[in-house]
This record gives structure tokens, sequence and C-alpha cells, in this order.
């Protein structure tokens, strides 16, 4: 069965520490993951697609990490800053482009 | 560059009443279209899909419809709403592949 599973399910953390957010999936075959941000209220917003062959890629603070051997990612934010206080959500596509399985997400609330 | 406009932000039924959210997309043709709900601390649902025109697929049996009256309108409707229906309504298009979804603001919908 292909799942999508996040963690933690919540977070907190201080202003300007960083954190790591887990994703790990079980669809096959695989063709890309894709972390979203998704502000309280409103609709999810890209930060990082990556595909099978790639390891590591950054946006801004946010870096993406993917082995597709143990069909794990993460998402690390580093100096975190109050507006990264959102939910983050791993999306994982099928091969054939025709099921994306959305994780729960994990909500990061960031405090000064 | 390609926009999805979704509408209204929020909305407050009484049970037993009628919706319609609308959804366009700007900047495109012929783009698959998608409506998601998210519930509180679930992740998203994917309700409706459609490839083109008059072309829906109904991911889960409810309470809900869908229709494609142009190419770049998509239109979730209910003849009668439910307390159950309440939740958080997304509308999402993907363009090629590799560039994943691209989400509507969102309708927060409340039936009371």
């Amino acid at each position: 069965k292909n799942q999508v599973e996040q963690s933690p399910q919540s977070l907190i953390i201080l202003e300007g520490k960083n954190c790591t957010l887990q994703c790990n999936y079980t669809v096959s075959p695989f063709s890309n993951l894709r972390w979203y941000k998704q502000d309280t209220g409103r609709g999810p917003v890209s930060l990082t697609i990556m595909t099978f062959s790639e390891n590591t890629k950054s946006n801004g603070r946010y870096t993406a990490t993917l082995d597709a051997d143990t069909k794990q990612s993460s998402l690390h934010i580093t100096a975190s800053q109050l507006s990264d206080s959102a939910s983050y959500i791993c999306v994982v596509s099928n091969q054939a482009g025709t099921a994306l399985i959305f994780g729960k997400g994990t909500t990061l609330s960031v405090s000064s | 560059s390609q926009t999805i406009h979704q509408w209204p932000a929020t909305l407050v039924q009484p049970v037993g009443s009628p919706l319609s959210l609308e959804c366009t997309v700007e900047g495109t043709s012929n783009p698959n279209l998608y409506w998601y709900r998210q519930a509180a601390g679930r992740g998203l649902q994917l309700l409706f899909y459609s490839v083109g025109i008059g072309q829906i697929s109904s991911e889960v049996p409810q309470n809900l419809s869908a229709s494609r009256p142009q190419d770049r309108q998509f239109i979730l409707s209910s003849k009668k709403l439910l307390l159950s229906d309440s939740g958080f309504y997304l509308c999402a298009w993907i363009g090629a592949r590799e560039e994943g979804y691209t989400f509507g603001s969102g309708t927060r919908l409340t039936v009371v």
C-alpha cells in the first residue's frame, strides 16, 4: 500500500534554532518527492522537488535530503524564523504521475 | 505566468443548504485540475480530479460533486450540505509532471 508517514506530528522550537522534519514513504515505483509549506488558512506552496537521482536540494534556509534506498527524506530548516511557523507536507509521486500520496504533515511552531 | 484563483475564502453554511465553490486557472490550457479536502489534524484527501472539460473522476463517494464546464474552470458542489462536509477545500492544478501541484488559497467551509 502506498503510504507517506511524517514525523514528528508537531514541533516547537525557539527562533534561531535548527530543526529537521522526517518523511518515510512506501510508494513504488517512486518518481519524485516534494516538500510543501502550508501557512495556516492558505494553500500549500512548493519548497523543493527531488527525483530518484538527487540526494540533496536547497532552497534558502531549507535543505531537503533523499535516500531512495531507505525511502526516507528529511527537510532541514536552518536558523528558524517566526515566519517558518507552518505545516510542512511531504508528497510522493509514482512513476506514472497518476498517484500523489500526501503525508499528514508536521506542524512547526517557532517561538521568540 | 500561471495563477489559480479560488473563492470564496471562507463560507459558513447551514446544514441542508447547497454549495458551490469555484476554481479558475489562468495562463495555461488543458490543465489537470483537482479538488482536495483537508480536515483538522488530517492530511489532504483527494475528492475529484479532471483531465478535461466534462471529465470528472471521483476518488471518494460522498455528498459532493464536481463539474468542469470550461477548460480552466472547476466547480465543487453539493445539493445538501452535511456537518461532516466542514473542512478546508483546496483546488490545485498540475502542469508538467515535474512541476508539481500549484494550490489555490483554499476555502474554509463551516457547516452549522
